[in-house]
């Protein structure tokens, strides 16, 4: 039931782009991002509620396309701040209200 | 505004010593979240509360957990007797509307022996 991210990991960059792809087997109500730095807590990113909803925060973004059951996270012109590790969290719908996480995208940014 | 606050930040204790984590949610908030992170099976929920009352703790492992949550700014995860599965980094998040952008502790990092 845990949502599958891809990949796993990804080092690039800095200025270079990043798309984060997160897909479940199950109906989706919502996604939600969060990303992780080393040694810290998971910081929320956004929310995107099913009906193909792109929402944006600085330079990230992100779809959420409801009939094939993923969601994106693009990461464009990526500066240094954006190296951890993002996870998608997944509302599947019709049932408890609770986030089941992926295990995680480990993004590098390089100077 | 303070963050969420867990106590105690590092915690190495023997198998079979209870163990007891605490959490203060954000002032406000009506949701609370435990959740264990290890590597193998990442970040888990365990349970939820929603004002005060749990909502669903069907991640909660075994019998050896429970959990409390006796007022709006305070919350106790026990674990009793604790085995070396246990080791992992337990998190509290809190959030204003449901499970919708919650805000995570620092964590207790768990080892035991």
């Amino acid at each position: 039931q845990q949502p599958v991210q891809s990949p796993q990991a990804v080092i690039l960059r800095e200025g270079e782009d990043a798309v984060i792809n997160c897909s479940s087997s199950k109906a989706l109500y919502s996604v939600h991002w969060y990303r992780q730095k080393h040694g810290e807590a998971p910081v929320f990113l956004m929310i995107l509620l099913k009906g193909g909803e792109q929402k944006g925060h600085e330079k990230i973004s992100a779809s959420f396309n409801e009939k094939k059951q993923q969601s994106s996270l693009y990461l464009t012109a990526s500066q240094l701040s954006y190296s951890g590790t993002y996870f998608c969290g997944t509302e599947y719908s019709g049932s408890a209200r609770q986030l089941t996480f992926g295990s995680g995208t480990q993004l590098t940014v390089l100077p | 505004d303070a963050g969420v606050i867990q106590s105690p930040r590092h915690e190495v204790t023997e198998m079979g010593q209870e163990v007891t984590l605490r959490c203060k949610p954000i002032s406000g908030h009506n949701s609370l979240f435990w959740y264990r992170q290890t590597m193998m099976r990442g970040l888990e929920l365990l349970i939820y509360f929603n004002n005060n009352v749990p909502i669903d703790d069907s991640g909660m492992p075994e019998d050896r957990f429970s959990a409390k949550m006796p007022n709006a700014s305070f919350s106790t995860l026990k674990i009793q007797p604790s085995e070396p599965r246990d080791s992992a980094v337990y998190f509290c998040a809190s959030s204003l509307r449901g499970i919708y952008e919650q805000y995570f502790g620092p964590g207790t990092r768990l080892t035991v022996t």
